[in-house]
């Protein structure tokens, strides 16, 4: 498809379980940012790619959470042993130009038990 | 990180009538957007702000940036059912979104 595509959709793990969790941005689009957020809340900004390398990781709240973009297309981003507080939808987003409209996917829903 | 308040938290309306939210900072902003979301979905976005005391319409919907460009504000004209979600305004360097209004309108 032409929008940005996440997967999984949901994802249902147990505490101290390392997930991942993939974003296929539009082709084209160089930025790509990583937010989280919990029900009724705005998006909490993660991290922000621009091309390969992470132009501001500045909201990964701990070293659990990392995140890559190799070849400056697909993104993963990795939570190492997942806490019951880490259980949100994880939005990706993609730009072409930084701070220029941002076209979201669907989310990941992640629920750690 | 450029904070961003919203007011009212949630609205609740009557098909037919107006409403206007709130997006505040202490901060001055280059730019400001507005994004929608329903339930399910990413946000959307609706609208871009750039000049102080620009105002933007799109449809039934107002968008104002403030003269000193550290505010916003969404009118929505002639509510429908169709406006009901969550609006967010968005700013800065990583785009830090506000915590959003949920709109609610009954028919």
């Amino acid at each position: 498809g032409a929008g940005v595509s996440q997967t999984p959709s949901n994802k249902v793990t147990e505490k101290g379980k390392y997930v991942e969790l993939r974003c296929d941005p539009i082709s084209g689009h160089t930025a790509l940012y990583w937010y989280r957020q919990s029900l009724g809340q705005g998006p909490e900004f993660l991290i922000y790619f621009q091309g390969t390398g992470a132009a501001d990781d500045s909201g990964l709240p701990n070293d659990r959470f990392f995140a890559v973009r190799p070849e400056g297309s697909v993104s993963t981003l990795k939570i190492q042993r997942t806490e019951r507080g880490d259980s949100a939808v994880y939005l990706c987003a993609s730009s072409y130009l930084n701070t220029g409209e941002l076209f979201f996917g669907e989310g990941s829903r992640l629920t750690v038990l | 990180t450029q904070l961003l308040e919203q007011s009212p938290q949630f609205l609740s309306i009557q098909e037919g009538e107006n409403l206007t939210v709130y997006c505040n900072s202490s901060s001055v902003f280059s730019s400001l957007q507005w994004y929608r979301q329903e339930p399910g979905e990413g946000p959307v976005l609706l609208v871009t702000v750039v000049t102080g005391g620009e105002v933007k319409k799109l449809k039934r919907l107002t968008f104002q940036f403030g003269d000193a460009r550290k505010d916003s504000s969404l009118h929505i004209t002639a509510a429908q059912p169709g406006d009901t979600g969550l609006y967010l305004c968005a700013g800065g360097s990583e785009l830090s979104f506000g915590a959003g209004t949920t709109v609610t309108v009954r028919a």
